[in-house]
């Protein structure tokens, strides 16, 4: 059993490149989350996901984009990624969303835009 | 805004006893998460308190009193394998978590 698994492990990007993290989990929870964690920081919400089908905004969504095609999979997008985006992202899932249950957190991804 | 606070870095010596501070402001409270988070790692649940009190579990314990908008975590017994980043995490009205930047424990032998 996994858990919760992210892909790349890391990667080096060039500013103005499109990139994809990929977040697939095997618990079928009904909710996930995309956070990125910068140094001094607390954990902040990109993007979420109540079920499959339906997304919304966290607190720093702009520059990136998600979709819920499954229960399962919940990829992000950075369009055209900036240095600014350099972070270390981790996707999280829950059994329910908008409630107070338990996130369980992938292994997250560290990305580098130069 | 909403705001969490917590230490940035503590240190304790292994075998004794250190308590974690966190402060918050948020707007509407549906509970307080802690979680654990080792250098390079993914944050691991810990505890999770809605009502005022202490809550024992082993050798962490985590404490809330929502009208003074504090809890702590106290860990017993320090290993070295406590050394760590601590996260304090509110659930606000709308069930989002917002979280503290952590603190980072080091236990010294």
């Amino acid at each position: 059993i996994a858990g919760i698994t992210q892909a790349p492990t890391s990667q080096i990007l060039a500013a103005g490149r499109r990139m994809t993290l990929r977040c697939t989990q095997d618990m079928r929870h009904n909710a996930m989350y995309w956070y990125r964690q910068d140094l001094g920081l607390g954990l902040r919400l990109i993007h979420y996901s109540n079920t499959a089908g339906t997304t919304g905004k966290g607190e720093v969504p702009d520059g990136y984009s998600v979709s819920r095609a499954n229960t399962d999979d919940f990829p992000l997008t950075l369009a055209s990624a900036v240095p600014s985006q350099t972070s270390v992202y981790f996707c999280a899932s829950s059994e329910r969303g908008g409630t107070y249950n338990e996130q369980f957190f992938g292994p997250g991804t560290r990305l580098t835009v130069l | 805004g909403q705001n969490i606070d917590q230490p940035t870095e503590m240190t304790a010596t292994e075998g004794a006893i250190v308590q974690i501070n966190c402060t918050y402001q948020t707007s509407g409270f549906n509970g307080l998460f802690w979680y654990q988070q080792h250098a390079g790692e993914a944050p691991t649940f810990l505890s999770y308190n809605v009502l005022d009190g202490l809550e024992e579990k082993g050798r962490f314990s985590s404490f809330l009193s929502r009208s003074k908008g504090y809890s702590y975590l106290l860990l017993k017994e320090l290993q070295m394998k406590d050394s760590a980043s601590y996260l304090c995490a509110v659930v606000d009205s709308n069930y989002q978590l917002i979280w503290g930047a952590g603190t980072k424990l080091i236990i010294k032998p």
